[in-house]
């Protein structure tokens, strides 16, 4: 079936310093990704729409300066948090809907990447 | 703008009896509903999903749940459960056109007793 892949699954950095985590349709294309946050024994909350070759559409409530999204082929978005503090540890986790083929329209998630933030 | 609430944060059940899970949603449109599973520190799997036709809808894993417009439920549920459908459930709704962003409910976390 279809595969979305987030890189890496943990990652442990330092305050200020910026981390980036890659979503990856790995057999199918995705015009469009979502990125998600999860705080433990939360929900996800959705915090920014993935257009490849466009800008990101954040929600509201999130900091575009914070979250920098790059959406630069049909197969990939990144996620770079800038400056992460320790309030920026979390479950980051993506989605992608198939742009073409048999599972048009429908919704990949990745198996998340855990943000730490010492 | 849509909403999803699921009113149990935790359900407790013994392996082999029945189980079902709560899902209400407020959508203005016709709504696209999900019920995902999430266990300890992994992604998300769909379980099953809805947005026409028979209101009952057949998952993986011996799911179902069933679609009630007029009650705007949408509740998750299994005939005998097994030690490893321990997790965490989630449903969601989104639009069937357009971005298709996915609102979430709160989860539901299932523990199965032996």
């Amino acid at each position: 079936g279809a595969v979305v892949s987030q890189h890496p699954s943990r990652v442990i950095c330092k305050s200020g310093t910026s981390v980036k985590i890659e979503c990856r349709s790995l057999d199918f294309q995705a015009t469009t990704m979502f990125w998600y946050r999860q705080f433990p024994k939360q929900s996800l909350m959705l915090m920014a729409t993935s257009n490849e070759g466009s800008k990101a559409t954040y929600e509201q409530g999130v900091e575009k300066d914070k979250f920098l999204i790059n959406h630069a082929s049909l197969t990939l978005s990144t996620l770079t948090v800038t400056s992460a503090h320790p309030e920026d540890s979390s479950f980051y986790i993506c989605s992608a809907r198939e742009t073409s083929g048999k599972r048009t329209g429908e919704l990949f998630f990745g198996e998340g990447s855990r943000l730490t933030v010492l | 703008a849509q909403s999803v609430t699921q009113p149990d944060i935790h359900i407790t059940v013994s392996e082999g009896a029945s189980l079902e899970l709560r899902c209400n949603y407020s959508y203005g449109a016709t709504p696209y509903l999900f019920w995902y599973v999430q266990s300890p520190g992994q992604g998300l799997q769909l379980l099953l999903k809805y947005f026409s036709g028979d209101t009952l809808v057949q998952g993986i894993k011996g799911f179902e749940a069933e679609f009630k417009r007029s009650q705007s439920s949408f509740n998750l549920r299994k005939p005998s459960v097994h030690w490893s459908d321990a997790a965490e459930y989630f449903c969601a709704v989104g639009a069937l056109q357009g971005a298709q962003k996915l609102v979430f409910g709160q989860g539901t976390r299932l523990t199965i007793n032996p």
